[in-house]
């Protein structure tokens, strides 16, 4: 099955600093990956996705970079404001089955 | 409708109880997925629904937990004689084919 890391459980910025938030995925074979936003008492949200045929995808404010050969995600906030404080999970799609969930990284934002 | 709707948003139940929660996906979309997440941690996938094939069961944890869906409409998920550990949001999700979910705001069972 699918086993998703992330680096760091928790990172704490600056308002106004960039944020980077990094994801590990196991399964190679794994083509489409998508950035969560779950804010507190709310369920998931769809910020940005990438299939595999792209290294990098912009948003507004956030930009999603793909590696690979490593297969590595990381997830690039601008100017990070204090709505960006909620907890970010990435979930790479292997063929049909359903999304694989790592336990997340909080940001929170410090003003 | 425009969002996936969860009801209650909040169950309070006794121990040895049964629960059913509910989940209203958005029109259209053929698959629907439950999870669950407990306090603090990431989401625990339970069941995937897609169209009118069987679904699949693979993540429920225990015989006390089962779900239905009909057609490509409502789905209801029941546990049977709660536990303390039951405790947790449950959240559903639904999609096209192979693209993003769209979650609910999930509901938060508590178990007392």
């Amino acid at each position: 099955g699918e086993s998703v890391g992330l680096h760091l459980p928790t990172l704490s910025v600056q308002e106004g600093d960039n944020s980077i938030i990094n994801c590990a995925y196991s399964n190679s074979a794994s083509d489409y990956f998508i950035w969560y936003k779950q804010e507190s008492g709310k369920g998931p949200q769809f910020i940005i996705d990438i299939r595999s045929n792209m290294d990098k995808r912009q948003g507004q404010r956030v930009t999603v970079l793909l590696n690979k050969t490593v297969k590595h995600l990381s997830l690039q906030i601008a100017a990070t404001q204090p709505g960006d404080s909620a907890v970010y999970f990435c979930a790479p799609f292997s063929g049909n089955t359903p999304l694989v969930f790592g336990k997340g990284t909080r940001l929170s934002v410090i003003a | 409708g425009a969002g996936v709707s969860q009801s209650p948003s909040n169950k309070v139940t006794e121990k040895g109880k049964d629960v059913e929660l509910r989940c209203d996906p958005i029109s259209g979309h053929t698959a629907l997925y439950w999870y669950r997440q407990r306090l603090g941690q990431g989401l625990e996938f339970l069941i995937y629904f897609q169209g009118n094939s069987a679904p699949d069961k693979s993540g429920l944890p225990s015989d006390r937990f089962s779900a239905e869906r009909t057609g490509e409409s409502v789905s209801t998920l029941t546990i049977q004689r709660t536990q303390q550990e039951d405790s947790a949001v449950y959240l559903c999700a639904s999609s096209r084919l192979r693209e993003g979910y769209t979650f609910g705001s999930g509901t938060r069972l508590t178990v007392v």
